[in-house]
């Protein structure tokens, strides 16, 4: 089974700050990993799709990037809203990952 | 746009089984695959399994594979998720969500999600 590692486990910003999110996959997932944002209370919310394709909706200051075994999610200038937990999530096996949380420093 | 609308809260004794609901205000879930997603209080997303409701083909994750049963009604564009053998393990909210892509076959990518459902399991 494919294991996602997803690191740090908590980031700590403010907001306009710039958030770097790791995912590692134990076995090669090519491009086939995905982000979602969730908050409490709210269903999760697709954000990056294929490492790098920002979902419907989602704003220009999230990005994704990576293949293989290694990927980024990057928020630029962080606003209020996007303080939640992310996950990622691999086509393989569609396992997630065990989440960052993203918290208002 | 497109949503998901579960059924409501459930309560369970251990050893019981629940079955949850998931309707598609669009129709038919026509070439979209649904997978099941689930949330134990202070835990992550744990996928647990996913349906095509146009062939009734289910794959499940290992951990539950022999307590889940998920199927679909596609003319009424509803799945459900069966799962046996409650334990107290199992309280968490279940969610629905159907795939971004139709013209693949993978539980991967979801971009619509149901409200989310709460099962508690208790004595």
């Amino acid at each position: 089974e494919i294991v996602l590692t997803q690191s740090p486990a908590t980031l700590s910003l403010s907001p306009g700050e710039s958030a770097t999110l790791s995912c590692r996959a134990s076995l090669n997932v090519w491009s086939h990993l995905a982000w979602y944002q969730h908050k409490p209370g709210q269903p999760p919310r697709l954000v990056i799709y294929d490492a790098s394709t920002r979902a419907t909706g989602i704003p220009g200051r999230f990005s994704g990037s990576g293949s293989g075994t290694e990927f980024t999610l990057t928020i630029s200038n962080l606003e209020p809203d996007d303080f939640a937990v992310y996950y990622c999530q691999q086509r393989s096996t569609f396992t997630f990952g065990p989440g960052t949380t993203v918290e208002i420093k | 746009q497109e949503q998901l609308v579960q059924s409501g809260a459930e309560v369970k004794k251990p050893g019981s089984t629940v079955k949850i609901s998931c309707k598609t205000s669009g129709g038919t879930f026509t070439t979209y695959t649904v997978s099941w997603v689930r949330q134990a209080p202070g835990q992550g997303l744990e996928w647990v399994g996913g349906i095509v409701p146009i062939f009734g083909t289910a794959n499940y994750a290992q951990k539950f594979r022999a307590r889940v049963t998920l199927t679909a009604d596609e003319a009424t564009g509803t799945a459900f998720m069966q799962l046996n053998y409650l334990t107290s393990d199992d309280t968490a909210t279940y969610y629905c969500a159907r795939s971004q892509s139709n013209t693949d076959y993978y539980y991967y990518a979801m971009d619509v999600w149901g409200q989310g459902t709460t099962v508690t399991v208790s004595s």
